[in-house]
């Protein structure tokens, strides 16, 4: 079956710092990703919907310039958090869906993020 | 937009005995609707899907109904095991449209020893 590979599974870093988390479909050509946030006990909240070779659509109170994703090719995607802080802290998720084939939207295994 | 609805926020059940877990959506247009399993730590894992050409679907102790007329869809479990222990999502999207999914709440469910 389709396979979403996201990492890394966690990161530890200072405020201020920026992280960069890796979307790679593996056996699927990805033409839409989603990366989503979920705080504990929450559900997912998306962040935005990133088309291959095209600007990323940010859903409304999502900072572009804060969380800058890149879709440069069919199978992979990148988060980055700049300039992060401790409210940043959260776990975040990558989707992508392969619009050839009716497989629904699979999931990465997701990134735990701290700012210390 | 499409709104999702679900319920129970938590569940807890016997083993051996049926959960059911339930949610509305509001978006017509809707079509596809998948259920998640989360793990602690863990991405969400699809466990079944139905989209709306279907009312019921099943895949051993695991199935899903759903009623377009009153825009809600179920999720039954069967013979409950503590490994089925975690937090179950609904969602729902249109896939004509490559439309983002849209989950409910979670629901959190623990399967008693």
């Amino acid at each position: 079956g389709a396979v979403v590979s996201q990492h890394p599974s966690w990161v530890i870093c200072k405020s201020g710092t920026s992280v960069k988390i890796e979307c790679r479909s593996l056996d699927f050509q990805a033409t839409t990703m989603f990366w989503y946030r979920q705080f504990p006990k929450q559900s997912l909240m998306l962040m935005a919907t990133s088309n291959e070779g095209s600007k990323a659509t940010y859903e409304q109170g999502v900072e572009k310039d804060k969380f800058l994703i890149n879709h440069a090719s069919l199978t992979l995607s990148t988060l980055t958090v700049t300039s992060a802080h401790p409210e940043d802290s959260s776990f975040y998720i990558c989707s992508a869906r392969d619009s050839s084939v009716k497989h629904g939207y699979t999931f990465g295994s997701g990134t735990r993020l701290t700012v210390v | 937009g499409e709104n999702v609805e679900q319920h129970p926020s938590t569940l807890s059940v016997q083993e051996g005995d049926s959960a059911v877990i339930k949610c509305t959506y509001s978006d017509s247009a809707s079509n596809y609707f998948p259920w998640y399993k989360q793990e602690l730590g863990k991405g969400p894992q699809l466990i079944i899907d139905i989209r709306s050409n279907v009312g019921e679907k099943k895949d051993q102790r695991i199935a899903v109904t759903l009623n377009k007329t009153a825009k809600h869809f179920s999720l039954h479990i069967t013979e409950t095991q503590p490994e089925d222990s975690a937090v179950y999502f609904c969602a729902a999207s249109n896939e004509g449209s490559a439309r983002q999914l849209t989950f409910g709440s979670g629901t959190q469910l623990t399967v008693l020893p």
